[in-house]
């Protein structure tokens, strides 16, 4: 079965700094790929998605995720986080081998002023 | 649109005790989930549903029920509510492959 690994259970940032989300799926074929992010308190949101074309897409927020198929990666990218960013983020990926996304556990994000 | 609605907000429940929880969506989307999310343990798939008539259990199916009989609602039944099931569920819906999927607001469900 698919799996989604996230290896960043808890990343701590200053403003300003830049941010680096892992995820890593095991999956051969054709998939399509979400990040979404939860703000405390609140539902997941979508930050961007990815599922063919140019492996680097942005999403809303200065958001920005590389998909690299040789690593089965999908890593979240923003240049400079502000303190709005503190939230979870969770990698999803969808096979096409079943009604369902897998989400990874999720990574929380804390950024300090 | 309203999206993917949920009720209620919060709730607490008496050990033994049963109650529903609802969802509803207005997308016309065919497939719909129910995650239950405690801290620091991501998503846990409960229930799901690929149509009206037709639901599947998730990774952790026991100790809940669900019935779909309109594309529009996906109800979570807990029949004799246990501490372990305070959690967080949150219902969503998706069209299938290439889409996101969309969250409903969530229910805190605390059991005591």
């Amino acid at each position: 079965a698919q799996s989604v690994s996230q290896h960043n259970h808890h990343v701590i940032l200053s403003e300003a700094a830049s941010l680096e989300l892992g995820c890593n799926y095991s999956y051969g074929g054709t998939v399509n790929l979400f990040w979404y992010v939860q703000y405390p308190g609140q539902h997941l949101q979508l930050l961007l998605k990815y599922f063919s074309g140019d492996p680097l897409v942005k999403g809303i927020k200065g958001f920005e995720a590389e998909f690299i198929k040789s690593k089965f990666s999908f890593n979240l990218r923003k240049p400079s986080v502000q303190w709005s960013d503190t939230a979870e983020y969770f990698c999803a990926v969808y096979t096409g081998t079943a009604s369902k996304l897998t989400f990874g556990t999720g990574t929380r994000l804390q950024v300090t002023l | 649109n309203a999206g993917v609605t949920q009720t209620p907000k919060f709730r607490i429940l008496k050990i033994g005790q049963s109650m529903t929880l609802q969802c509803t969506q207005d997308m016309n989307h065919n497939y719909m989930y129910w995650y239950r999310q405690d801290p620091g343990m991501g998503l846990k798939l409960i229930y799901y549903s690929v149509g009206a008539g037709i639901t599947d259990k998730g990774e952790v199916p026991n100790g809940y029920n669900v019935s779909r009989s309109t594309t529009e609602d996906f109800p979570l039944r807990l029949e004799l509510a246990a501490p372990s099931q305070t959690s967080v569920y949150f219902c969503a819906s998706w069209t299938g492959a290439y889409n996101e999927q969309f969250f409903g607001p969530g229910t805190r469900l605390t059991v005591l």
